[in-house]
């Protein structure tokens, strides 16, 4: 399968614990985005990465939230302190420069925090 | 004002209808669009990019009207496989690859 990955797809957690996720990208894209989802709306957009650099971070993207990519390939997201409200699908996306924005997405890791 | 909105829907339709969604969009200085679809519980896909001069692929057809900042997606002959969320997307502007969505409207074709 050559399209966005994530891992991993389900996450029960407990108030307070830490989490992190990872999204590998389809191969050779490199932009990659991170949304967050919950239920009734639609994505909302967390952070971009250009390779290693991110490049733009919303406000949603409080400090308990923090994204990596260090070698411009597979990235992380790590929640630390997890909330309720941090209940969500967390989406990953992909693509190359040049193709008209069109973002390719992962199947999303789901997070439930007890 | 939400930076898109979409019909509130949702949208139950019988097999062969002709079926419209419409959207607004408060940023002017977006530049990019595009019509995605996400079945229950998966990811969103895109369904089209929409371009001013309209475009059309199959039985779907979508246009834009930067003036009033609208866009619309129209799909003819409806099939039970089109039963979906349907989202419409803008970017941030020129310079930014942030994607901002709608809510989505549900659609459920009805045999």
């Amino acid at each position: 399968d050559t399209g966005v990955s994530q891992d991993p797809r389900h996450k029960i957690t407990k108030r307070g614990q830490n989490v992190t996720f990872r999204c590998d990208p389809i191969s050779e894209h490199n932009r990659l985005y991170w949304y967050r989802q919950t239920l009734g709306q639609g994505p909302e957009f967390l952070t971009y990465f250009q390779n290693e650099a991110q490049l733009e971070k919303s406000r949603l993207l409080s400090d308990r939230f923090s994204a990596e990519r260090p070698k411009g390939s597979f990235s992380t997201l790590e929640i630390q302190r997890t909330e309720q409200g941090d209940s969500a699908m967390y989406l990953c996306a992909s693509n190359l420069p040049g193709n008209t924005d069109t973002q390719y997405f992962g199947p999303g890791t789901r997070l439930t925090v007890l | 004002r939400k930076e898109v909105e979409q019909d509130p829907g949702p949208f139950n339709v019988p097999e062969g209808a002709t079926v419209a969604f419409n959207c607004t969009y408060s940023n002017s200085a977006s530049q990019s669009f595009f019509w995605y679809r996400q079945d229950c519980r998966k990811e969103p896909k895109l369904l089209m990019s929409v371009y001013s001069s309209g475009n059309e692929d199959g039985r779907f057809t979508a246009q834009l009207n930067r003036a009033s900042q609208y866009i619309s997606l129209l799909i003819r002959d409806s099939k039970l496989s089109d039963s979906a969320t349907y989202l419409c997307v803008v970017n941030k502007g020129a310079g930014s690859y942030q994607l901002t969505f709608g809510k989505g409207t549900k659609l459920s074709v009805i045999p």
